[in-house]
């Protein structure tokens, strides 16, 4: 059983490009979230997303950020016309469709994180 | 709001016992993590603890004391490969995990 996928591992943009990030999550698992990861700080939540539909964004930058996670194929994180500050690591964590309730109770699975730097 | 503390860096010898601290404050507490952090590497998880008392797994065990605010993370017998940051987090709202900055750890030879 593959984990979470991510690619590139290592993406370089000119300032002003576009970076699109891209997450395979683990077989069976239907939730999805993306998390940003500056040096020396810690993981931040961007994006929590289902099947066609994002659950809750209040961690994402309101322009130039978007997130989806279509009925076939990975999740996409996108960023538009990128600045330096956008340099970071992004990594997408995935986990099982819960029966339980409770996110307290579902440990996420990590992908190995794309690291974005913009010149 | 949710706010953790944990020490930058520790360093310790292989085969010693290292214990990484953890204080946090947070509405409504639901849990919380550890997780393991290669450099370059994807966080995998560590622990979870949701009642007071020490949960041992392995050479890894997790406190918690709720009514403290604090958590620690004991590893034991420690070998190279445990040289890695260390993550603490807990649940923020329904859907996300706040982490701590980490407690980069370095065991020497």
């Amino acid at each position: 059983n593959a984990g979470v996928m991510q690619n590139p591992r290592h993406l370089v943009r000119r300032r002003g490009q576009e970076a699109r990030l891209r997450c395979s999550p683990m077989k069976g698992h239907s939730h999805v979230y993306w998390y940003r990861q500056l040096p020396e700080e810690g993981l931040k939540f961007m994006v929590y997303l289902q099947k066609e539909n994002i659950i809750d964004e209040s961690g994402m930058p309101k322009e130039r950020f978007s997130a989806e996670f279509p009925k076939e194929g990975p999740s996409i994180l996108r960023i538009q016309q990128v600045v330096r500050g956008d340099s970071a690591a992004y990594f997408c964590a995935s986990s099982p469709t819960s029966g339980t309730g409770g996110f307290a109770n579902e440990k996420l699975f990590f992908g190995s994180g794309t690291q974005l730097s913009v010149l | 709001g949710q706010n953790i503390d944990q020490p930058t860096e520790m360093t310790a010898t292989e085969g010693a016992i290292v214990q990484i601290n953890c204080t946090y404050q947070t509405s409504g507490f639901n849990g919380l993590f550890w997780y393991q952090q290669h450099a370059g590497e994807a966080p995998t998880f560590l622990s979870y603890n949701v009642l007071d008392g020490l949960e041992e797994k392995g050479r890894f065990s997790s406190f918690l004391s709720r009514s403290k605010g604090y958590s620690y993370l004991l590893l034991k017998e420690l070998q190279m490969k445990d040289s890695a940051s260390y993550l603490c987090a807990v649940p923020a709202g329904a859907n996300n995990l706040f982490f701590g900055t980490g407690t980069r750890l370095t065991v020497i030879p």
